[in-house]
């Protein structure tokens, strides 16, 4: 089955500007998630949405935001680009759902490298 | 300092060795611990999954986690030149968590 697929693959955006990225979980999957990867801080947790409510949120500023939709697709914004923005975005699926269920497997996909400048 | 700590090498070994990659961490609260493989330029991809204190072992992968002493540990057996890539560890407070917390990843190279 297809795994989890985050476009954009790579952009250049400049300081100041916003970019959206998009992903589209495994079918069937209704949890997603988001992290910034960087040389720096490594994997860092943006945010989880969950039948398109976000469910948990890491601690990045407001210029980082997300939504789901109904088919559980999933998009992430940043707003007001900076420098320290450039990082590979990735997005991860889940089944979701409750806590307890076991085998609760999270796919990350590709990423989304973006680079600005 | 960071709530997991993991050594980001490099680490460079023959192949046939025995590798060992290691976290600690100073949430007590956490009770899964993951284990995921990072090719260049890839997303990580799940290697091992545990519960709790205890050992898994799945092929040439062993996972052990100490909860007592707040470390998680991943041994690869007669590594192998694929092998190479970094490995990140990850843990979460409840099953199934997409919030996971990861260390800095280690990178491995295997030499033929």
């Amino acid at each position: 089955k297809a795994g989890v697929t985050q476009t954009p693959r790579y952009l250049i955006k400049t300081r100041g500007q916003q970019v959206t990225l998009s992903c589209s979980p495994i079918s069937g999957h209704r949890s997603v998630s988001w992290y910034q990867q960087t040389p720096g801080q490594g994997l860092q947790f943006l945010f989880e949405y969950f039948s398109e409510t976000q469910r948990n949120k890491g601690n990045f500023p407001g210029r980082f935001s997300g939504r789901q939709f109904s088919n559980s697709r999933s998009e992430m914004n940043v707003s007001t680009l900076e420098l320290g923005d450039s990082a590979l975005y990735l997005c991860a699926s889940s089944l979701g759902g409750t806590a307890a269920r076991s085998g609760n497997t999270i796919y990350f996909g590709e990423g989304s490298w973006l680079t600005v400048v | 300092q960071k709530e997991v700590e993991q050594d980001p090498g490099p680490l460079s070994v023959p192949e046939g060795a025995i590798v060992s990659l290691n976290c600690t961490y100073s949430n007590s609260a956490f009770q899964y611990f993951m284990w995921y493989r990072q090719y260049s330029r890839k997303g990580p991809e799940l290697l091992m999954y545990t519960y709790s204190s205890g050992n898994k072992e799945d092929g040439r992968f062993t996972a052990q986690v100490d909860k007592s002493s707040k470390y998680i540990s991943l041994f690869i057996r007669d590594s192998q030149p694929s092998d190479s890539a970094t490995y990140l560890c990850a843990m979460s407070l409840i099953q199934g968590a997409q919030k996971l917390v990861f260390g800095q990843g280690t990178r491995l190279t295997i030499n033929p």
